[in-house]
């Protein structure tokens, strides 16, 4: 089993759109937890970090569930530039701590 | 200001050659970390300095992968007789902290083909 797992889709849809993206991961000892994205051919970028709380950043929207190992991202009014690819990162704790590990990520293409 | 940047941006290597990839991290930033990023997968871990401190090569494939960053700036991931599953895009990261879990700003990557 992966360490983190995701739906790698593609998700396609309209400009407007509200989309979900889930995330699991197997270590409950797992520390901070993050989205970055990744377009193509390009590096990744810190999208929004997690918390056990639930955060908000514009559009964006992130939930933790330490209990289930569970984490998500809510984007809602969905714009062409939101295409891209969304990877689930996790902050192992420990002595890996800062070894961040990665979803396989899920494919997000927004259309007109 | 100037990010993480790293050279060359594309490298084609034949199967056997030695070959070397270099980071500039973003300055002053202590930590640094090399991933290894396969065609539609996520970025795996590779090794991590603080300053010039090797501190975690666990990700390392083989010990035909070498990196060093002897003065805490500048790093070089160095493979050795590259195989064609050594192809892959390399990403190296910085980050302020010492600690390691602060925010990692990416660079570009090199993406290495083996022919």
């Amino acid at each position: 089993r992966k360490e983190v797992e995701q739906d790698p889709g593609p998700f396609n849809v309209p400009e407007g759109a509200t989309v979900a993206f889930n995330c699991t991961y197997s270590n409950s000892a797992s520390q901070s937890f993050f989205w970055y994205r990744q377009d193509c051919r390009k590096e990744p970028k810190l999208l929004m970090s997690v918390y056990s709380s639930g955060n908000e950043d514009g559009r964006f929207t992130a939930q933790l569930n330490r209990a289930s190992q569970y984490i998500s991202l809510l984007i809602r009014d969905s714009k062409l530039s939101d295409s891209a690819t969304y990877l689930c990162v996790v902050n192992p704790g420990g002595t890996s701590y800062g070894k961040l590990t990665f979803g396989q990520g899920t494919i997000l293409t927004v259309h007109p | 200001g100037a990010g993480v940047s790293q050279s060359p941006r594309y490298k084609v290597a034949k199967r056997g050659q030695d070959v070397a990839l270099r980071c500039d991290p973003i300055s002053g930033h202590v930590s640094l970390f090399w991933y290894q990023q396969a065609l539609g997968q996520g970025p795996e871990f590779l090794t991590y300095f603080q300053n010039e401190a090797q501190l975690d090569k666990s990700g390392l494939p083989s010990d035909r992968f070498f990196a060093e960053r002897p003065e805490g700036s500048v790093s070089t991931l160095k493979i050795q007789r590259t195989q064609q599953e050594d192809s892959a895009v390399y990403l190296c990261a910085s980050s302020r902290r010492r600690d390691r879990g602060y925010e990692q700003y990416f660079g570009p990557g090199t993406r290495l083909t083996v022919t």
